[in-house]
């Protein structure tokens, strides 16, 4: 258990539709990072938050959303769904803090397998 | 832009024996860190070993050790006395030194382990 959790598991929706994936950080854990995985594009980052902050962003669609909150927790919300977003996405998280940001490593949570149908 | 490749679809080991997974990545970059991850059958990304480019001395994680070749941009893992619950897809990742550090994978190889 890596101490990141994610809710839900599993969610299954139509096309057209908007769901929110979140993301709960180990405790102590500062920065938040959202991935997808799909078949066709492999593992992908999507963005990156900081202490509440949006850090970096990767090939995240204009479509899809982030933010974290102030207990740190964080959500991507995904819009007008269609069938090519389905995946299974992933939130990281590291600790971040001082020199510390330079080393971290990221740990993973279980993941939310999304299918649109 | 940085890439990671492993060329390794897929590989098979027989219990208790050894093999290596290979992976390679380009970069300009001096200060950057090289991770291999674990994705069993349950989807989880299980971090397996790390290693600083900085340094010289390979990592080791009890039967997980890894090949870290700087200038042949190089980083192969070997595991040792192979288990049953070492087969998973195992992906070698790339991160960039500095506060920006998101990790960049490779395609994956699917490591089976035969009884």
């Amino acid at each position: 258990d890596s101490g990141v959790t994610q809710t839900p598991k599993h969610l299954i929706t139509a096309t057209g539709q908007r769901v929110t994936l979140r993301c709960s950080p180990r405790s102590g854990d500062l920065s938040v990072y959202w991935y997808q995985q799909s078949l066709d594009q492999g593992l992908q980052f999507l963005i990156q938050y900081y202490n509440g902050e949006e850090r970096a962003k990767g090939n995240i669609l204009e479509r899809f959303s982030a933010q974290q909150f102030p207990d740190l927790h964080s959500e991507l919300n995904l819009s007008s769904l269609e069938l090519g977003d389905s995946a299974l996405y992933f939130c990281a998280s590291s600790v971040a803090s001082g020199l510390a940001e330079y080393q971290e490593t990221q740990y993973f949570g279980p993941g939310t397998r999304l299918l649109v149908l | 832009a940085q890439t990671v490749t492993q060329s390794q679809p897929e590989m098979s080991v027989q219990e208790a024996e050894t093999v290596t997974l290979s992976c390679t990545y380009d970069t300009s970059e001096s200060d950057y860190y090289l991770f291999w991850y674990k994705q069993p059958p349950s989807r989880q990304m299980i971090l397996v070993i790390r290693q600083e480019a900085y340094k010289q001395q390979n990592a080791t994680e009890n039967r997980f050790s890894v090949n870290f070749q700087k200038a042949a941009k190089s980083f192969s893992l070997k595991i040792s006395d192979s288990q049953l619950g070492d087969a998973a897809m195992y992906f070698c990742a790339y991160r960039r030194g500095g506060a920006t550090n998101k990790l960049i994978f490779g395609t994956g190889t699917l490591l089976a382990v035969q009884p």
